[in-house]
């Protein structure tokens, strides 16, 4: 079955600095990959999907993610922090020949320093 | 604008009340999921409906009772819930089979307290 680690469960960044949301995934086959933005008492709301057509993905508000399958990672970026970015990020993962669900890390929170 | 709508967005509810949750999406999607979300937690699933075929997470308890009046209404019926149940209830949908390629889109949620 696939999973993900979420490394940090707490990252705090000062606005305008760099924002780096560490992901990495198991899965035995190529997986589909998914960056999820949750604020305060809402919802989920996509960031950016991986599908392998492309390795660098590109998402809403200026969020990119990498994959890289040598270090099997998809990490999360952003060149210059906002404050409206405050919120709890979670990656996650789907694939076949497994239950093909969706499975979510377990979050990271990110706080911005003014 | 969310294209899955929720309602309501908050329930208190006793233990012994009957409610229920609400989900609409406005997307012609074919699948259709609840999640139970608890604090700090990422979100758990706890069924999927799609192609008129419901299938439930074997740790969800019967006192929540699925319905799916039409392929965009999803609902869901509590009673007799447990404070335990207290948690944000997400609703999501997806385009076809609830395939593993599919993005899920999600709605605001409600957040439910049982007393």
């Amino acid at each position: 079955a696939q999973s993900v680690t979420q490394l940090g469960s707490h990252v705090s960044v000062s606005e305008g600095a760099l924002v780096l949301l560490r992901c990495n995934y198991s899965s035995s086959v190529p997986p589909y990959l998914f960056w999820y933005v949750q604020y305060p008492n809402q919802g989920l709301q996509l960031l950016l999907k991986y599908t392998s057509a492309a390795t660098l993905v590109k998402g809403i508000n200026d969020f990119e993610a990498e994959f890289k399958k040598s270090e099997t990672s998809f990490h999360l970026t952003k060149p210059s922090a906002h404050m409206s970015d405050a919120a709890e990020y979670f990656c996650a993962v789907s694939a076949p020949r497994g239950n093909e669900k969706l499975t979510f890390g377990t979050g990271t929170r990110l706080t911005i320093i003014p | 604008d969310t294209e899955v709508t929720q309602t309501p967005k908050h329930l208190v509810m006793g233990m012994t009340n009957k409610k229920s949750l609400k989900c609409e999406q406005h997307m012609g999607h074919r699948a259709m999921y609840w999640y139970k979300q608890k604090a700090k937690k990422p979100p758990e699933l706890m069924l999927v409906y799609s192609y008129e075929k419901l299938s439930i997470n074997e740790s969800v308890p019967s006192r929540f009772s699925p319905e799916c009046p039409n392929s965009s209404l999803l609902n869901l019926h509590l009673h007799a819930l447990q404070p335990e149940d207290s948690a944000l209830y997400l609703c999501a949908s997806s385009s076809s089979s609830g395939g593993y390629q599919e993005t899920q889109y999600f709605g605001p949620g409600t957040r439910l307290l049982v007393l």
